[in-house]
């Protein structure tokens, strides 16, 4: 079992939708939570960092932690076709080595 | 603010040869990481460098080495290239090693192994 679990998708929505990706973990150590944003061809962008439980709201973006379920979310209100992408939900421990989940491909159809 | 920068971008080699990878990480940022991303196995943590230190290695054989400069720029090293090498190599700059660093990465240098 890996130490991250996230749905592949791909997942497909209508433009101006809430769009729900989410994360999986087993570690209990974990601290740091973290979604990144990957275009095709590009490097991972970083959209939200969080520590511990609960919740973090920044534009169109809120990211949930919940700590005692090993469950991490990412919101995306009003979707656009610009933010078809692959997000990826990575955390650590203490140290800077980052685990990763395998990415949701998002689809945001106009 | 210029951010991570990460050369070739691109690179063809074959098996058996050793590639060297560059990345000059945001200024003043004086940690570096490295990453591999492949379709099958995604994004895996190969070493991190703080102050020309390896802090921390992931599980990947010797084949693959780094180091880092006292100007925080670091190079990773693949010798002796196999077709599972070919992959998205990605940097990642932090300020600092420890807690609380946000991890900002490169567009990545893309290899082919033939």
């Amino acid at each position: 079992q890996k130490e991250v679990e996230q749905d592949p998708g791909p997942l497909s929505v209508p433009e101006g939708a809430i769009v729900s990706l989410n994360c999986t973990y087993s570690n209990s150590a974990f601290q740091y939570f973290m979604w990144y944003r990957q275009y095709s061809r590009k490097g991972p962008e970083l959209l939200m960092y969080t520590y511990s439980s609960g919740n973090k709201e920044d534009g169109r973006f809120t990211a949930q932690v919940d700590k005692s379920s090993k469950y991490i979310s990412l919101f995306i209100r009003d979707s656009q076709p610009s933010d078809s992408a692959t997000y990826l939900c990575a955390m650590r421990e203490e140290g800077n080595k980052l685990v990763f989940g395998a990415g949701t491909i998002l689809r945001v159809k106009s | 603010k210029a951010g991570v920068t990460q050369t070739p971008r691109y690179l063809i080699k074959t098996r058996g040869q050793q590639v060297t990878l560059s990345c000059s990480p945001i200024s003043g940022h004086r940690s570096v990481s490295w990453y591999q991303q492949t379709p099958g196995q995604g994004l895996q943590f190969l070493f991190e460098y703080f102050s020309e230190t390896q802090r921390n290695k992931g599980n990947f054989p010797g084949r693959f080495s780094g180091r880092q400069f006292s100007n925080s720029r670091s190079e990773m090293n693949v010798s002796t290239l196999e077709l599972g090498d070919s992959a998205l190599y990605l940097c990642a700059s932090h300020l600092l090693a420890g807690a609380g660093n946000e991890q900002f990465f490169g567009p990545g240098t893309r290899l082919t192994v033939l």
